[in-house]
């Protein structure tokens, strides 16, 4: 079946330092891989996709590869800022598009 | 973009009453949407899957008769828990895309059951 481990956290940085959180998949078939992101209080909202291997997802200065060798999809940043805290959440839908499936989310505290 | 409107964004209500959440979708049309529960420090789970002029397809273990779902009109779902108990309480969050593109999430519903 279909599912998405991701890192567990919190994970607190400080401004401007590197962040990867990790995330890998199972899937059937050709999966396409998405990163969420829900600040406090609102609901999800996409940072970026990517919808077939070697795919590099990229906005706000995260970026995603689409790893299909080691079914990964780690999500990066070179250098975050306070306004980047909140959860992370990866995802993979099927075939379809219809059908999505989270990991459990990372939460992400950057303090200056 | 595409927008999604959930509401109410807060709700409280007593043990017993019976709570509706509407989810609309503002400037495309949604023949699906879908509806989400969020647990503290968890991942969303699919609940539902809500079909415009159908009945909704639920997930397994989520009980059909305790959140009741209708997708009467093209851009309108509700999600409406019933007797609604303290262990109810939770983050609802429903999504929907317009046709083969992007899905979108509302702002997602904080339902507390006293």
């Amino acid at each position: 079946g279909n599912s998405v481990t991701q890192m567990e956290g919190p994970v607190t940085l400080s401004e401007e330092a590197f962040l990867t959180i990790n995330c890998t998949y199972t899937a059937t078939g050709y999966p396409s891989l998405f990163w969420y992101v829900q600040y406090p209080g609102e609901g999800l909202q996409l940072l970026l996709k990517a919808t077939k291997a070697d795919d590099k997802g990229s906005n706000k200065g995260f970026e995603a590869t689409y790893r299909k060798e080691t079914t990964s999809f780690h999500l990066e940043k070179g250098s975050v800022q306070v306004s980047d805290s909140a959860v992370y959440f990866c995802a993979l839908s099927d075939n379809t598009g219809n059908q999505f499936y989270f990991g459990t989310g990372t939460s992400l505290t950057v303090i200056p | 973009g595409a927008v999604v409107s959930q509401h109410p964004s807060r709700v409280i209500c007593k043990s017993g009453t019976s709570v509706k959440i509407e989810c609309r979708s503002l400037d495309f049309q949604a023949t699906t949407m879908f509806w989400y529960r969020q647990f503290p420090k968890q991942s969303l789970m699919l609940m539902a899957t809500s079909n415009e002029g159908s009945k909704a397809t639920y997930e397994q273990g989520v009980e059909k008769d305790k959140f009741l779902i209708n997708h009467a009109s093209l851009t309108l779902s509700t999600l409406t828990v019933t007797s609604a108990h303290p262990e109810d309480s939770s983050f609802y969050i429903c999504s929907a895309r317009p046709m083969a593109g992007e899905l979108f999430f509302g702002e997602g519903s904080r339902l507390t059951v006293l």
